[in-house]
């Protein structure tokens, strides 16, 4: 069965450092894609990067990265240079198998910045 | 655009009412998804459709109902409400397939006491 593991339920950072928030995964689909969602305490779901199983690049979005390590089925997002806005929840979902882009999500880390 | 809406954002119910939560998306995606999310969880599938009259149950329909007749409107049905149905529900929707996200709508916190 699918699933999305997130060992750490809280991390801390100081403000400017970069930090990274663990995902790992389980699937036996060559394809699948992998996602990362912020959620602030106002509650709403931001999108903030996207793997696809077949990419040979790492994804980058600005200050967000991916650590892609496919053998080892971890999606690890790395925040660099963290502001305090960064606080909130991020959550690793895995986009299901082909026809119905289901999302599987995992049960988060709350991400602290501190001054 | 508006993206994807949701009505109401909050609500009280007593057990056994019944209510229905509306989502509505304005970009002409086929996908649509209900999602739970309980406190200090990640996000549940309840029900998902890939097109207007279709449905099919995720991982926690037992409680819900949903309809498709439109490609614009998902709504979800609770009958019998329970505490145990107490969360936050969130309406998504996607494009087909490929890197597209899905898009949430802003949620409807669900009160049963």
């Amino acid at each position: 069965a699918q699933k999305i593991t997130q060992t750490q339920p809280g991390m801390f950072v100081q403000e400017k450092e970069a930090v990274t928030l663990d995902c790992t995964y389980d699937t036996s689909d060559p394809s699948y894609g992998l996602f990362w969602y912020k959620q602030p305490s106002s509650g709403e779901m931001i999108f903030l990067i996207y793997q696809g199983s077949y990419d040979q690049q790492n994804a980058t979005e600005g200050r967000y990265s991916l650590n892609f390590q496919k053998a080892r089925k971890s999606a690890n997002l790395v925040i660099s240079a963290s502001q305090l806005g960064d606080s909130a929840m991020y959550f690793c979902a895995m986009r299901e198998g082909p026809g119905t882009d289901k999302l599987i999500f995992g049960t988060g880390t709350r991400l602290q910045v501190f001054p | 655009n508006a993206g994807v809406t949701q009505t109401p954002k909050f609500r009280i119910l007593k057990i056994g009412q019944s209510m229905t939560l509306q989502c509505a998306q304005d970009m002409n995606h086929n996908y649509m998804y209900w999602y739970r999310q309980d406190p200090g969880m990640g996000l549940k599938l309840i029900y998902y459709s890939v097109g207007a009259g279709i449905t099919d149950k995720g991982e926690v329909p037992n409680g819900y109902n949903v309809s498709r007749s439109t490609t614009e409107d998902f709504p979800l049905r609770l009958e019998l409400a329970a505490p145990s149905q107490t969360s936050v529900y969130f309406c998504a929707s996607t494009g087909r397939g490929g890197r597209e996200t899905q898009y949430f709508g802003p949620g409807t916190r669900l009160l049963v006491l």
